[in-house]
């Protein structure tokens, strides 16, 4: 069965600095990996996919994330955080063997101060 | 063009009451899932619907929950006799349907349960 585990609920950082949200996932089968984000009282919206393509996935807002299959991870980047990035980010794991079903982590909410 | 729209946006009932909760997809969106997002729970994946496949029901936490999607559009979510711990966000999302195509969410019903 998949999973998937965000490592930090929460992770704050200064504006400018390093973004790095981690995210293992578990698949029995090549797996597809999204990350989304979400706003306050909004729903989530897609960052990026991951779909056995090129294993660093270029997202909106200038994020990234690198697919390491020998990690089981799919940690998600931004080389210089702003105010607004300030949410809610869920990794997600879809297998595409017996249908659609999607799991997602437990999110990790994401500070920046400035 | 239209997201995917879910109604009411808030929902406060007393406990054993019966609620309904409504979900429009996008349209031509084949896939539809619900999910609840309860705090610090990331999302629980609930039931999706698939096209005139049978919906995987494999989230749906009792006999309480259930799900129908009327002429491949329009979904209901109804709870039964309603609990405390029902209290939640209920998320809508709907896709082209495919493991690797990224869901479109709408911004969720928060039901409260007096």
């Amino acid at each position: 069965a998949q999973s998937v585990t965000q490592l930090g609920s929460h992770v704050s950082v200064s504006e400018g600095a390093l973004v790095l949200l981690r995210c293992n996932y578990s698949s029995s089968v090549p797996p597809y990996l999204f990350w989304y984000v979400q706003y306050p009282n909004q729903g989530l919206q897609l960052l990026l996919k991951y779909t056995s393509a090129a294993t660093l996935v270029k997202g909106i807002n200038g994020f990234e994330a690198e697919f390491k299959k020998s990690e089981t991870s799919f940690h998600l980047t931004k080389p210089s955080a702003h105010m607004s990035d300030a949410a809610e980010y869920f990794c997600a794991v879809s297998e595409g063997t017996g249908g659609f079903k999607t799991i997602f982590g437990a999110g990790t909410r994401l500070f920046v101060k400035a | 063009g239209a997201g995917v729209s879910q109604s009411p946006s808030n929902k406060v009932t007393e406990k054993g009451k019966d609620v309904e909760l409504r979900c429009d997809p996008i349209s031509g969106h084949t896939a539809l899932y619900w999910y609840r997002q309860s705090l610090g729970q990331g999302l629980e994946f609930l039931i999706y619907f698939q096209g005139n496949s049978a919906p995987d029901k494999s989230g749906l936490p009792s006999d309480r929950f259930s799900a129908e999607r009327t002429g491949g559009s329009v979904s209901t979510l109804t709870i039964q006799r309603t609990q405390q711990e029902d209290s939640a966000v209920y998320l809508c999302a709907s896709s082209l349907g495919g493991a690797m195509v990224a869901q479109h969410f709408g911004d969720g019903t928060r039901l409260s349960i007096l």
